[in-house]
């Protein structure tokens, strides 16, 4: 089956660092990537969606300049949170959908990272 | 603008009872309705519905889409504790982009 991984699982960092989160397929390609962030004990919130060498669509309410993600490739894309704050710790979860895209094709979800800003 | 609804957000049962969870929409474009399954991680899949009234099944879980009303069911019989985990159900559209929009999700309990 069709698998997504991100790197790193964990990250502790101190406010005002900047936080750069992997999300690749392996074994197959993506043409679009989600990037999605889950507060304790609610539903996943859609932040952007990454299409592979352009540039990413940001959900209403979501920084673009906080939140840089760079999607290089058909296998990888990255979310980066600039200048970290303890408000922007939370569960991401990133998912793939296969570069078919045909109606119907289900997203394919990494198992997340947690990030704590102290 | 486009929202999905779950109820009820909390459920605790015993092993052995029926739970039926609920899922309502009001989207754009839709293509599809998803149901997951999150335990500590990133949401599982569990099913995809395209079609008004064709059930679909899987072991103990089964669920069905109306698209006329707007809603959907996931239904679990016989249930275990394993079964305990918050039950998430995504809508597929387009929206200038194909994306998923969850719902707030069921927090299942089973109690053995």
């Amino acid at each position: 089956g069709a698998v997504v991984s991100q790197h790193p699982s964990w990250v502790i960092c101190k406010s005002g660092t900047s936080v750069k989160i992997e999300c690749r397929s392996l074994d197959f390609q993506a043409t679009t990537m989600f990037w999605y962030r889950q507060f304790p004990k609610q539903s996943l919130m859609l932040m952007a969606t990454s299409n592979e060498g352009s540039k990413a669509t940001y959900e209403q309410g979501v920084e673009k300049d906080k939140f840089l993600i760079n999607h290089a490739s058909l296998t990888l894309s990255t979310l980066t949170v600039t200048s970290a704050h303890p408000e922007d710790s939370s569960f991401y979860i990133c998912s793939a959908r296969d570069a078919k895209g045909l109606a119907g094709s289900t997203q394919y979800f990494g198992p997340g990272t947690r990030l704590l800003v102290l | 603008e486009d929202k999905v609804v779950q109820s009820p957000l909390s459920l605790v049962v015993h092993e052995g009872d029926t739970v039926t969870l609920n899922c309502s929409y009001e989207v754009t474009n839709f293509r599809s309705l998803l149901w997951y399954k999150q335990e500590k991680k990133a949401p599982t899949f569990l099913f995809m519905l395209t079609s008004s009234g064709i059930e679909k099944k899987s072991g103990r879980l089964s669920s069905i889409l109306d698209k006329k009303e707007l809603f959907s069911i996931l239904n679990i019989t016989a249930t275990q504790t394993g079964d305990s985990a918050i039950y998430l159900c995504a809508v597929d559209l387009y929206s200038g982009t194909y994306k998923y929009i969850f719902g707030t999700g069921t927090r299942l309990k089973v109690l053995a």
